[in-house]
């Protein structure tokens, strides 16, 4: 069975820190995600990768930034923590709309 | 007006209905389509997807795409306790992942 792994469930950080997010995948996919999931907003898209050290910006990337230096992992990064970034954050990846694509179980991070 | 709608509800069933949830759309470019479920405090979980108009048929779960009106439906006949979760539509035009809108989701309660 195919796999989205986050590292972190829950999450609390300070104003200002520096805050990683990490996301592995078992699926050897070329295409992972970044959202975030916030209450009467939806998903909304951060950032994207098609693949190695390939990034795009989504819909709301301002305030982070990814990272994909190996094809299984990808991470987000918020360069300085602030209390409107908490939210729940998802990572996904697959292959194409055509198949669907497969989330991890979130990180709920909570900045204070 | 978003470009994918889906009633937030909640919606209330008793145990062995049949469940119908709906997404409209304004796009009409969109080709692929897809329903997940999320169980509270988890990340979504991929039901069905499909290419275009048609119906697609899995178990329980039966999967509509009306494009002429622009409408998706999930049907679930049967309905459990365990159907209740937060379903969400999402659409994309591509086959790409950048592309992939999604509903605000619908919640569902089954009860015994």
């Amino acid at each position: 069975d195919v796999k989205v792994t986050q590292s972190s469930r829950y999450l609390v950080k300070r104003t200002g820190e520096k805050v990683f997010l990490e996301c592995v995948q078992d699926m050897d996919h070329e295409n992972m995600f970044w959202y975030r999931q916030d209450p009467g907003l939806g998903l909304r898209l951060i950032y994207f990768s098609y693949d190695v050290k390939m990034k795009e910006k989504g819909d709301i990337p301002e305030g982070y930034s990814v990272s994909r230096e190996k094809k299984e992992r990808f991470s987000l990064i918020l360069e300085s923590a602030s209390t409107n970034q908490t939210s729940m954050y998802l990572c996904a990846g697959g292959q194409g709309a055509s198949y669907g694509y497969t989330f991890g179980s979130g990180t709920r991070l909570t900045v204070v | 007006q978003k470009e994918v709608e889906q009633d937030p509800g909640p919606l209330s069933v008793p145990e062995g209905a049949i469940v119908s949830l709906n997404c409209t759309y304004s796009n009409s470019a969109f080709q692929y389509f897809m329903w997940y479920r999320q169980y509270s405090r988890k990340g979504p979980e991929l039901l069905m997807y499909t290419y275009s108009s048609g119906n697609k048929e899995d178990g329980r779960f039966t999967a509509q795409v009306d494009k002429s009106s622009k409408y998706i439906s999930l049907f679930i006949r049967d309905s459990q306790p365990s159907d209740s979760a937060t379903y969400l539509c999402a659409m994309s035009p591509n086959n790409a992942g950048n592309m992939l809108t999604f509903g605000g989701g619908t919640r569902l309660m089954v009860k015994p």
